[in-house]
This record gives structure tokens, C-alpha cells and sequence, in this order.
């Protein structure tokens, strides 16, 4: 079946620790995206791509670094530079046309900073 | 930037009453979403209005675009309990997709 996996469904991490949320699509989606949402709140923009090679800056990339070298894979990064990391990230892909852009979410990794 | 307000955060009603949710957009959208999350899931998408004054049906979900295309609205006919969930609605303004805060809707049998 089509769809978006994201990887791991809950991750710990120390303070000072690095980490990576894998995001994987089958869609043949071309652009994809990160959003990050705390308890309570709608979901704030990380990163996107539109292309392979090519990503933007969401509303508060600061803290977080991606990559796009391939159609199907976006790999986020939670540095130790991000002040408050422990929230729930969605990862989601489109057509990549603001006409017909539904976007397909994956079902999400929860991270926690001990 | 964008912005895209959503009220009222919260709502509580009785299985069967309507419920409503409203959309406020800081900018002119090129169109709106609307998705649910369920609690403890992920967001999915409910349905998309392009055109100004759009309205759309979906069973006992009405939704509309304002005639400006910088608000929206989403209103439930006799909820039920498996409407229970968060709806956002999202606005695409160039390249990106701007969500609002949500509203959770709370229904009890």
C-alpha cells in the first residue's frame, strides 16, 4: 500500500544528543514536509522540499537540519541546538502543487528529552 | 508571516447538538483545507475549497470559503461521537501550508 512510515514511533534522548527522524514515501510525492506540534497546539512548519537536492526553511527551522537526496526519503534532524525538542513530529508529502497539494501524513514520532 | 487563526479552541457538546469551527487568515489564501486528527493520530485531510464563497457538503459536514478567501468555516450537523477529534483548517500561501491552532471537539453520548 501507498504511504508515508515514519521512524521510530517514540524516541529518548539526552540533553546535548542528536537525533534523526527517518521519513519514507512510496507516493511518488515530489515535495515533502516536516511539522512539528505540541500538546494542544496546530502544527508548525520545520522544513520543506519541493525537489530532490532542494529544501526551505519552514517558520522555525532553527535547531533542525534535513536532507532530500532522494524522492522517496526526508530525514530530519533534532540538534542539541534546538532549545526544546520534546514534541510530536509529522512528516507529510504532496503533489507539491498548492492547487491540488492535499497533503499524506505519516503516523508520527513522538520524542522525548530526558 | 501567515498567520491563521482558528476558534474556538476547545468545544464541548452533547451528542446531537451542531458544532462549529471558524478560520481567520492574516493574508488572501489561493485556497483552504480542512483535516481531522483523531486523539492520538495523525492529521488526514477532509476536503479542499478553491473558489471564493465555495461551499461544500460531506454528509452532515458543511464547509464554506468566505467571499474575500481569508476565512472559512467548518459546521457539523447532530454530531456524534466518532466525530470526536481536533480539525484544523490550512491555508496555502505560495509554497507553504500554514495550519491553525485547531479546534478539539469533545462529544458526549
Amino acid at each position: 500500500d501507498g504511504g508515508i512510515t515514519q521512524s521510530p514511533k517514540y524516541l529518548f534522548r539526552k540533553e546535548g544528543q542528536n537525533v534523526t527522524l527517518s521519513c519514507e514515501q512510496n507516493l511518488n510525492h515530489d515535495a515533502m514536509y516536516w511539522y512539528r506540534q505540541d500538546p494542544g497546539q496546530g502544527l508548525r512548519l520545520i522544513y520543506y522540499s519541493q525537489i530532490v537536492n532542494d529544501f526551505q526553511k519552514g517558520d522555525i527551522a532553527e535547531g533542525y537540519s534535513v536532507s532530500r537526496e532522494k524522492k522517496e526519503s526526508f530525514p530530519l534532524t533534532v540538534t542539541s541546538a534546538q532549545k526544546n525538542p520534546t514534541a510530536f513530529y509529522l512528516c507529510a508529502s504532496s503533489t507539491g502543487t498548492a492547487i491540488t497539494g492535499e497533503l499524506f501524513f505519516g503516523e508520527g514520532s513522538r520524542l522525548t528529552v530526558l | 508571516g501567515q498567520q491563521v487563526m482558528q476558534i474556538p479552541q476547545y468545544q464541548h457538546v452533547q451528542e446531537g447538538e451542531d458544532f462549529t469551527t471558524y478560520c481567520n487568515s492574516s493574508t488572501t489564501l489561493s485556497n483552504i483545507q480542512w483535516y481531522k486528527q483523531r486523539p492520538g493520530g495523525h492529521p488526514v485531510f477532509l476536503i479542499q475549497l478553491v473558489k471564493s464563497g465555495e461551499v461544500k457538503k460531506q454528509k452532515r459536514l458543511t464547509f464554506q470559503f468566505g467571499e474575500a478567501k481569508k476565512n472559512s468555516s467548518l459546521h457539523i450537523t447532530a454530531t456524534q461521537t466518532t466525530d470526536v477529534g481536533t480539525y484544523f483548517c490550512a491555508g496555502w500561501a505560495g509554497n507553504m501550508l500554514t495550519f491553525g491552532g485547531g479546534t478539539r471537539l469533545m462529544v458526549k453520548p
